[in-house]
């Protein structure tokens, strides 16, 4: 079990908002430091979509947004497109292990 | 533009060593962070470690510290992930990424492409 929990998947239909949980603990999220979410399709390079819990890089679509709040991190996906099924992955620091890790990834299926 | 180039597919035997590598462009190699990652086979990402080539100074996830090696060539604008006696369970794509942010932990982007390594008898 990854120290950073994620649902191992989720679902919506097209047009629909969808959410992603990353739930940590004191020794990660809750320690306040940030977390990060990559979208990853298969057979292709991970991509940044959110850094610093809530900014978006130059090019993702206001349509990805994060937040985080205690020990828990959310990505909201608003406007689900076909495009959007992927698996997502959450990243953030853990002073216990003294190292950046991963959390387990979710798959997105758009129904 | 920035870009990471990663070594082609790689497939090896159990014990035989390993160097596969992650060229850049771009950008100044010696002032960014890089890490690697890996993914086996169905399973999720996994935060290996990290180099400043301007130093070299080098940090290991404890799962991975022991089991690779990771480097950094300078004058080539080039990282390496390393094993001198690969496993069965080294079977995995292996992603480098430019590490950015001033915080911990720093976020990875842009990404290679990505190397597949296959061990196997």
């Amino acid at each position: 079990q990854s120290v950073l929990t994620q649902p191992p998947s989720v679902s919506g239909a097209p047009g629909q908002r969808v959410t992603i949980s990353c739930t940590g603990s004191s020794s990660n999220i809750g320690a306040g430091y940030d977390v990060h979410w990559y979208q990853h399709l298969p057979g292709t390079a991970p991509k940044l979509l959110i850094y610093g819990d809530n900014n978006r890089p130059s090019g993702v679509p206001d349509r990805f947004s994060g937040s985080k709040s205690g020990t828990s991190a959310s990505l909201a996906i608003t406007g689900l497109q076909a495009e959007d099924e992927a698996d997502y992955y959450c990243q953030s620091y853990d002073s216990s292990l003294s190292g950046s890790l991963f959390g387990g990834g979710t798959k997105l299926t758009v129904l | 533009e920035v870009q990471l180039v990663q070594s082609g597919a790689e497939v090896k035997k159990p014990g035989e060593s390993l160097k596969i590598s992650c060229r850049v462009s771009g950008y100044n190699f010696t002032n960014w962070w890089i890490g690697w990652v890996r993914q086996m086979p169905g399973k999720g990402l996994e935060w290996m470690g990290i180099i400043y080539p301007g130093d070299s100074d080098t940090r290991y996830s404890p799962s991975f510290q022991g089991q690779v090696t990771i480097s950094a060539d300078k004058s080539i604008s080039t990282a390496y992930l390393q094993w001198s006696s690969l496993k069965a369970s080294d079977t995995a794509m292996y992603y480098c990424g430019r590490l950015s942010g001033n915080y911990l932990p720093r976020w990875f982007d842009p990404w290679g492409q990505g190397t597949l390594v296959t061990v196997s008898s």
